[in-house]
């Protein structure tokens, strides 16, 4: 079955740390382009970042600049999302993304994980 | 405050014709072509429209997109009990290099 599937979201303290974890199958991995796009609750959809499919080239929005690394492990199939200095404001469910083209980044996405929740909060 | 405007909702009967719009600028719409999720609730958004007027596979033709200057609109006839959900335009902004989302259309359907 061609799909996505997030972990490692949970409850984390203003100013701590957390790794996402999207782990990838039924579709080849190292092809494609990748995503974390986040949605507040109750709150529309917001890209969070982008990593092509070598991961050579990583893409961030301005509210993680700095804060949030994406990484990739193409033998494990899997894409990471490491937060650091997380804000009340970056509580949200975290969905990983691929894009829809091999070896392109076209910023559409065509398959989405589950979401996994992160809430910042003492 | 979005980068790109979308009408908070939208609504019609079973059958009828409803056109969710998206406006944005020069640096995004005007520059690049936009995208189409759903999502209902509780769910992960889906892919419906690609390229400003593409449908992947799955997606029904009674779907489809358009883009004129700096706004997009995504059309949907026969309206249907099942449409009813959240919508949300896309495009990459050259000036932000960012993606950018429309603040969503909640679409209900009478």
């Amino acid at each position: 079955e061609v799909q996505l599937l997030e972990s490692g979201g949970g409850l984390v303290q203003p100013g701590g740390s957390l790794r996402l974890s999207c782990s990838a199958s039924g579709f080849t991995f190292r092809a494609y382009a990748v995503s974390w796009v986040r949605q507040a609750p109750g709150k529309g959809l917001e890209w969070v970042s982008t990593i092509s499919a070598s991961g050579a080239t990583t893409y961030y929005a301005d509210s993680g600049k700095g804060r949030f690394t994406i990484s990739r492990d193409n033998s494990k199939n899997t894409l990471y999302l490491r937060m650091d200095s997380l804000r009340a404001e970056d509580t949200a469910v975290y969905y990983c993304a691929k894009d829809r083209e091999q070896w392109l980044v076209l910023w559409y996405f065509d398959l989405w994980g589950r979401g996994s929740l992160v809430t910042v909060s003492s | 405050q979005s980068v790109l405007t979308q009408p908070p909702s939208a609504s019609g009967t079973p059958g009828q014709r409803v056109t969710i719009s998206c406006s944005g600028s020069s640096s995004n719409i005007g520059r690049n072509t936009v995208n189409w999720y759903l999502q209902l609730p509780g769910t992960a958004p889906r892919l419906l429209i690609y390229s400003s007027n593409h449908r992947p596979s799955g997606v029904p033709d009674r779907l489809s997109g358009s883009k004129s200057g700096t706004s997009a609109s995504l059309a949907i006839s026969g309206l249907q009990s099942e449409d009813e959900a959240d919508y949300y335009c896309a495009v990459w902004d050259d000036s932000l290099n960012a993606v950018v989302f429309g603040g969503g259309t909640k679409l209900t359907v009478l």
